[in-house]
């Protein structure tokens, strides 16, 4: 079956550090790949996706980019900023139409002034 | 463009108490998902509809929840008789895999529930 795995956290950064946190699938066939992030007291909302190999999501200044030959979507933020506190969710779609998501367990971010 | 509604927002009852938390999806939006979300087991898929028919139940706890799909715009999941360990947050999501999306799921705002 399908599965997603991230990076265990809590992670706890400074403004303007450097983030990464890695994400690892197992699919059959070429899933889409996607990272979903959840403010506080919110659902989960889209932050960014790609749907083939070597293809880069990016948004609000994160990227990931898919990498099948290491089955891997690592999100990346060159500066965080404290507003980025949250959780992120990296997840998969099989490309069949019978799908459903595959979420990993979530990591949680707090940068700290 | 509405996004997917879900209510009631919170909600406080006591054991033993029936809950009914509802959803409607975006328009168009073809699979429907109802997930729960707790400390302790992190974000669970319960049940997904596609087309309005259920495909997967297998999340579903017990025989205590039960979750329908009568149209294309409203979807309700059922606790009776409800327990205290059911106190989490019920997400709604949907999504739409025909027509080259990407299975992409937006989620609801969530209904918190608490039982006493």
């Amino acid at each position: 079956g399908n599965s997603v795995t991230q990076m265990e956290g809590p992670v706890t950064l400074s403004e303007e550090a450097f983030l990464t946190i890695n994400c690892t699938y197992t699919a059959t066939g070429y899933p889409s790949l996607f990272w979903y992030v959840q403010y506080p007291g919110e659902g989960l909302q889209l932050l960014l996706k790609a749907t083939k190999a070597d293809d880069k999501g990016s948004n609000k200044g994160f990227e990931a980019t898919y990498r099948k030959e290491t089955t891997s979507f690592h999100l990346e933020k060159g500066s965080v900023q404290v507003s980025d506190s949250a959780v992120y969710f990296c997840a998969l779609s099989p490309n069949t139409n019978a799908g459903k998501s595959t979420f990993g367990d979530g990591t949680t971010l707090t940068v700290k002034p | 463009d509405a996004g997917v509604i879900q209510s009631p927002r919170h909600e406080v009852t006591e054991m033993g108490q029936e809950v009914t938390l509802r959803c409607k999806p975006i328009s168009g939006h073809d699979y429907l998902f109802w997930y729960r979300q707790t400390m302790m087991r992190g974000l669970e898929l319960l049940i997904y509809f596609n087309n309005n028919v259920p495909i997967d139940d297998s999340g579903m706890p017990e025989d205590r929840f039960s979750a329908k799909m009568p149209n294309a715009s409203f979807s309700t999941l059922k606790i009776q008789p409800s327990e205290p360990r059911d106190s989490a947050v019920y997400f709604c999501a949907s999504s739409a895999k025909q027509g080259g999306h990407t299975g992409e799921l937006f989620f609801g705002e969530g209904s918190r529930l608490t039982v006493l």
